[in-house]
């Protein structure tokens, strides 16, 4: 069982937009604006599509963006691509030096 | 771009130490900008945040595995190493090493398979 909660799966056809949600608690999510989004298609390395909460690193399509309310991320994705099928996770810093993860959100498009 | 690249043993045998490389390349470790971590993931489960490290040796522990784990760093190599003693089944998993901006990873290794059985 992962620390932070995410569905399981989620779909949208091409064009459309969808969200993905990571909730936690105050001591991680809700307690720092230091949270990670990753997508990992199979066999390769997780890339980071969102950090800091709502930060796109350089060469990340501005379809993906992230918030955060409370407890709880979201990273929306528009526009959807067919190369967008993927999981995405979450990371969050929990304190203490410690980190802790989404269990996963298996996107698949239409 | 930075590129990370795990080794070590596919197959351990119970209470024996796991161990693992990760060699980095396009980027310097005793830079001393970044902190550099172990993750693992076994099958059908999440993300498990293990240890990470700085250039100077200064390191952090998840305290669920603080007492079997221990994780280095050999700037000479531009390579972060890591130990866990006492392996079970329970060990066996997708073993990542992954750059660590400020607090979170962002750069990541693919990974590598251990598989602890006799």
């Amino acid at each position: 069982q992962s620390a932070l909660t995410q569905p399981r799966s989620v779909s949208g056809s091409p064009g459309q937009s969808v969200t993905i949600s990571c909730t936690g608690t105050s001591s991680d999510v809700g307690g720092y604006n230091y949270v990670t989004w990753y997508q990992r298609h199979p066999g390769t390395a997780p890339k980071f599509v969102i950090y800091d909460v709502n930060k796109r690193p350089s060469g990340v399509p501005d379809r993906f963006s992230g918030s955060k309310s409370g407890n709880t991320a979201s990273l929306t994705i528009s526009g959807l691509q067919a190369e967008d099928e993927a999981e995405y996770f979450c990371c969050s810093y929990a304190g203490g030096y410690t980190i802790v993860f989404g269990g996963g959100t298996q996107l698949t498009v239409l | 771009q930075v590129q990370l690249q795990e080794s070590g043993p596919g197959l351990v045998k119970p209470s024996q130490t796991l161990s693992l490389t990760c060699t980095v390349s396009g980027d310097s470790i005793s830079s001393g900008s970044y902190y550099w971590s172990w993750i693992r993931q076994p099958a059908g489960k999440g993300l498990e945040w293990i240890a990470r490290i700085s250039s100077s040796g200064n390191a952090n522990y998840n305290p669920s595995l603080k007492s079997r784990v221990t994780i280095s760093v050999d700037t000479s190599k531009n390579q972060i190493s890591l130990d866990l003693t006492s392996v079970t089944a329970a060990d066996s998993a997708l073993y990542y090493c992954a750059r660590c901006n400020l607090v979170l990873p962002d750069y990541w290794g693919q990974g590598t398979l251990v598989t602890v059985s006799s």
